[in-house]
């Protein structure tokens, strides 16, 4: 069946360092990819998503290109900042399904 | 507009016991998904609901049931409650089936515990 997996937390940079959250998947077909973020006692918001290899999602100076080659969906930001501080899920949703299926989820602690 | 509102925010319930969350979906929505949250884990597919029919479930016991009502609005059962049903449970609602094309719109759940 599908899954994800995603980059094991918790993470630790301070004001202004790049992020990189790691995230492969398997999927049966051609899924849409998706990075949410969970602020604390929060639901999850979608940050980002991407429906078809080599597209790009970006939002927020959040980034992540759809690599079908290598079945990666990768999240990026150049300067983190405080409020960037909350746990990070990477998922996807296959074309013929209902459900997203996620990944267990990255922390991110961003130090002033 | 208001988003997803999910009901109550908190439950403590004993083993064995009954529990019933509610959720309402974001205006214009009509389609509601239920997700359960375990501590420091991804968020687990329990089943979907549109035209009032569950139209796909997870790998969840039959303890588990819904509802969907005319209004869209949505209730999640569990029945025979077991120390391993203590989660987060997530509403989620979208416009149609697949949320793909318009997203999903997550509530900010309901913390079920058990002891």
């Amino acid at each position: 069946g599908d899954s994800v997996t995603q980059m094991e937390g918790p993470v630790t940079l301070s004001e202004e360092a790049f992020l990189t959250i790691n995230c492969t998947y398997t999927a049966t077909g051609y899924p849409s990819l998706f990075w949410y973020v969970q602020y604390p006692g929060e639901g999850l918001q979608l940050l980002l998503k991407a429906t078809k290899a080599d597209d790009k999602g970006s939002n927020k100076g959040f980034e992540a290109t759809y690599r079908k080659e290598t079945t990666s969906f990768h999240l990026e930001k150049g300067s983190v900042q405080v409020s960037d501080s909350a746990v990070y899920f990477c998922a996807l949703s296959d074309r013929d399904d209902y459900k997203l299926s996620f990944g267990a989820g990255t922390t991110v602690t961003v130090r002033a | 507009d208001a988003g997803v509102t999910q009901s109550p925010t908190h439950l403590i319930k004993t083993r064995g016991q009954q529990v019933t969350l509610r959720c309402s979906p974001k205006s214009g929505h009509d389609t509601v998904s239920w997700y359960q949250q375990a501590l420091g884990q991804g968020p687990q597919f329990i089943f979907q609901y549109y035209e009032e029919e569950e139209r796909q479930r997870g790998n969840f016991p039959d303890r588990f049931s819904g509802h969907q009502f005319p209004n869209y609005s949505s209730e999640l059962n569990v029945n025979a409650l077991l120390l391993g049903d203590s989660a987060l449970y997530l509403c989620a609602s979208s416009l149609g089936p697949q949320g793909i094309s318009y997203g999903y719109t997550f509530g900010s759940g309901t913390r079920l515990t058990v002891v």
